[in-house]
C-alpha cells in the first residue's frame, strides 16, 4: 500500500512566523506532489505543485522536494490568520491517475 | 464554466436506506474520482474512472457502486446505509493522466447514517 505520510498536529505559530509542514511518501515511483488547504467544511484547494527536486517558490508558499530522501515540504512565509487550515500533502502514483493523499497537518496562526 | 458539481449538499439516512450522490463535471476531463473522508483524516479513495464505460475500485469500495455512462456524470450509489458510511463525500475529476496533472473537487456532499 503506497503512502503519504503527514504529522497530524496541531502545528501553531504566530502570525509574522514561518509555518513549516512535512511530509514523507512510500512510492518511489511517485514524480509529482501536490499541497491542498482544506479549510473546515470546505473541499481541498490546490495551492502548490511540485514535480522536480529542489524549491520551487509562489508568493509567501516554498514547496521543497527531495526524491533521494522521498520527502516533501511547505514553508509559508509571513503567516496570516487566514493561513489557519488544514494541508494535506499528496503524491501522484505511477500510472499518473490516482492520488494519494497525507491525513492532513492542521496549522493554526495566532494573531 | 461550473466546474465540478455535487449535490446534495448535506443528506441524513437511515440505515438500510439507498441513495445515489450526484457528481457532474463540465470540463471534459476523463478522469473522475470518488473520495471519502472522515473527521481528522485523509481523503480514502472509494471508485475511479478513466472514461466512460470504465470504472475501478479505489482503497475503499465495499458498500458503494459507480458508473460512468457519459464523460460529464459519475454517480455514487450507496445500497444499504450503514453507520459507517457517514461521512463527507468528495468528488474530483483530472483532466487526463500525466505527471502535470491535478484533480479539481467538488464541494462535498455531507452523509449522515443514523
Amino acid at each position: 500500500q503506497k503512502e503519504v505520510e503527514q504529522n497530524s498536529g496541531p502545528l501553531s505559530v504566530p502570525e509574522g512566523a514561518i509555518a513549516s509542514l512535512n511530509c514523507t511518501y512510500s512510492d518511489r515511483g511517485s514524480q509529482s506532489f501536490f499541497w491542498y488547504r482544506q479549510y473546515s467544511g470546505k473541499s481541498p484547494e490546490l495551492i502548490m505543485s511540485i514535480y522536480s527536486n529542489g524549491d520551487k517558490e509562489d508568493g509567501r508558499f516554498t514547496a521543497q522536494l527531495n526524491k533521494a530522501s522521498q520527502y516533501v515540504s511547505l514553508l509559508i512565509r509571513d503567516s496570516q490568520p487566514s493561513d489557519s487550515a488544514t494541508y494535506l500533502c499528496a503524491g501522484l502514483n505511477t500510472g499518473g491517475f490516482k492520488t494519494i493523499f497525507g491525513a492532513g497537518t492542521r496549522l493554526f496562526v495566532k494573531a | 464554466n461550473a466546474g465540478v458539481t455535487q449535490t446534495p449538499k448535506f443528506r441524513i439516512l437511515k440505515i438500510g436506506q439507498s441513495m445515489t450522490l450526484q457528481c457532474a463535471q463540465d470540463m471534459n476531463h476523463n478522469y473522475m474520482y470518488w473520495y471519502r473522508q472522515d473527521p481528522g483524516m485523509g481523503l480514502k479513495l472509494i471508485y475511479y474512472s478513466v472514461g466512460a464505460g470504465i470504472t475501478d475500485k479505489g482503497e475503499v469500495p465495499n458498500g458503494y457502486n459507480v458508473s460512468r455512462s457519459t464523460t460529464e456524470d459519475f454517480p455514487l450509489r450507496l445500497e444499504l446505509a450503514a453507520p459507517s458510511q457517514t461521512s463527507v463525500y468528495f468528488c474530483a475529476s483530472q483532466r487526463d493522466r500525466g505527471s502535470v496533472e491535478t484533480q479539481y473537487f467538488g464541494p462535498g456532499t455531507r452523509l449522515l447514517v443514523l
